[in-house]
């Protein structure tokens, strides 16, 4: 058990560009969640899988936004006509299911738009 | 979306005891955790209070009163490892644990 693997861990695109990020959960944790992280602020939740089904989407998560688990292991995020607004960090973070279980978090992408 | 209120940045001393504290007000509370993050890393699990009182776990303790909507993390002995910035998430019934984050606290340690 690797831990959550984030990929690319650094990202600089220009404006108006797409973006992909990737997640490799723990393997056996079925909920994988992603969160946006901007300086000095908490995480901020952005969407939810329990195994394949994206299950809720945050308002934050514009219709620029799309993310996919197709399998219900890895996850991807993509980012469309990138904004400066955009540049953050991209938490992933999977757990088991249950209500009462800690979630592991990924080392993050960090994403700026110039 | 819910009040989560945590002091920006702390100081405190090598050896010494510090305690963050975080006042939450929402609707369906669940449980409160506890994150680590140091700078350009991932937030890690520290602790997890679903009832009142005290949880230990070596140098670290948090503490919850849910009437009071008020939890604290309690660090002892401070090493300078510990300088980090502390985040305080509460979770909802049947929201699948999705975390509601704090801003966090910023703790730096000092010789």
């Amino acid at each position: 058990d690797t831990g959550v693997s984030q990929d690319p861990r650094h990202k600089i695109t220009k404006r108006g560009q797409n973006v992909t990020f990737r997640c490799d959960p723990i393997s056996e944790h079925n909920r994988l969640y992603w969160y946006r992280q901007t300086l000095g602020q908490g995480p901020e939740f952005l969407t939810y899988f329990q195994n394949e089904a994206q299950l809720e989407k945050s308002r934050l998560l514009s219709d620029r936004f799309s993310a996919e688990r197709p399998k219900g292991s890895f996850s991807t995020l993509e980012i469309q006509r990138t904004e400066q607004g955009d540049s953050a960090m991209y938490l992933c973070a999977s757990s088991r299911r249950g209500s009462q279980t800690e979630a592991f978090f990924g080392q993050g992408t960090r994403l700026t738009v110039v | 979306g819910q009040n989560i209120d945590q002091p920006t940045e702390m100081t405190a001393t090598e050896g010494a005891i510090v305690q963050i504290n975080c006042t939450y007000q929402t609707s369906g509370f669940n449980g409160l955790f506890w994150y680590q993050q140091h700078a350009g890393e991932a937030p890690t699990f520290l602790s997890y209070n679903v009832l009142d009182g005290l949880e230990e776990k070596g140098r670290f303790s948090s503490f919850l009163s849910r009437s009071k909507g008020y939890s604290y993390l309690l660090l002892k002995e401070l090493q300078m490892k510990d300088s980090a910035s502390y985040l305080c998430a509460v979770t909802k019934v049947d929201n699948f644990n999705k975390f509601y984050f704090g801003s966090g606290t910023k703790l730096n340690v000092k010789p």
